[in-house]
C-alpha cells in the first residue's frame, strides 16, 4: 500500500452502537500514525499519536490499536453518542518518508 | 492560551493573482506545517517550517512558497493562481521533530475564479 486508505468512507449508526474504522498505511519504515477528529466548522483535533507496534491507546469511549507489521490501525468508539459525529482522519509517516500522508477520512453520523 | 489562528477565513481571488495566507502557531510551538484540502480529499502536505527554514516539502510546484518568522508565525504564498488551487488551506503547529501531535487552525477557504 503506497497511500493511506480509510474504510468505510461513511458510517451511520444509532446512539449507543459501538463502531470501528480502519486505517491502512505502508508497512515499511514506519515512524508514526495519528488519528484526528474533525467536527464540522471546527479544526481537526488530535485523538492519538501512535508510534510502537502493538500500541493501544484510549481516551474515554474511544480507543485505537496499531499493527505496524501489517500496516493498519483500528479506531473503536464504544456506545456512540451524537456528539461523536465527525470525520475521523488518520495520517501516517511511513514508507521512509517524514512527510505525513492523510487518508480521506471516515465520516461518522450518530443518530439519536 | 490561544490555539492556532489563521487569517483570513475566506478569500476569493482571480486566476493569475497571488495570495498570502497567515498562521500563528500555538504558544510554545516552533514547527508549522501547511496542508491543502481539496473537496473530497484528505489534507495534502505542502511544506513544513522549523527554525525559519523549510524542512520538508510535499509534491507541490514552486508557485507555493512560504516563510517562517522569528516568532514562529508563518505565511503561505501562492503565485499565478489556478482554478485548481481552490481549496481549504490548513495550518498546523507542533513541537520539534514534527512527528508529534499537531494542533490545527480553522483553515482559510480560498476560491479562485
Amino acid at each position: 500500500i503506497l497511500n493511506v486508505e480509510q474504510s468505510p468512507q461513511s458510517l451511520h449508526v444509532q446512539e449507543g452502537d459501538s463502531t470501528n474504522f480502519t486505517c491502512s498505511f505502508p508497512s515499511s519504515n514506519f515512524y508514526a500514525l495519528h488519528w484526528y477528529r474533525w467536527e464540522t466548522a471546527k479544526s481537526p483535533e488530535a485523538l492519538f499519536v501512535m508510534t510502537l507496534n502493538g500500541d493501544e491507546k484510549k481516551k474515554g469511549r474511544i480507543s485505537a490499536t496499531l499493527n505496524t507489521k501489517e500496516g493498519y490501525s483500528y479506531l473503536y468508539i464504544k456506545g456512540s453518542q451524537p456528539e461523536d459525529s465527525a470525520t475521523y482522519l488518520c495520517a501516517s509517516w511511513a514508507g521512509g518518508s517524514y512527510i505525513p500522508t492523510f487518508g480521506r477520512g471516515t465520516s461518522l453520523i450518530v443518530h439519536p | 492560551d490561544a490555539g492556532v489562528t489563521q487569517s483570513p477565513t475566506h478569500l476569493i481571488k482571480t486566476r493569475g493573482q497571488q495570495v498570502t495566507l497567515r498562521c500563528s502557531p500555538k504558544s510554545g510551538h516552533d514547527t508549522v506545517s501547511w496542508y491543502q484540502q481539496a473537496l473530497g480529499q484528505g489534507p495534502q502536505f505542502i511544506f513544513q517550517y522549523y527554525e525559519e527554514e523549510e524542512r520538508q516539502r510535499g509534491n507541490f510546484p514552486d508557485r507555493f512558497s512560504g516563510h517562517q518568522f522569528p516568532n514562529y508565525s508563518s505565511e503561505l504564498n501562492v503565485n499565478a493562481l489556478l482554478l485548481g488551487d481552490s481549496a481549504l488551506y490548513l495550518c498546523a503547529s507542533s513541537l520539534g521533530s514534527g512527528l508529534g501531535e499537531q494542533y490545527f487552525g480553522p483553515g482559510t477557504r480560498l476560491t479562485v475564479t
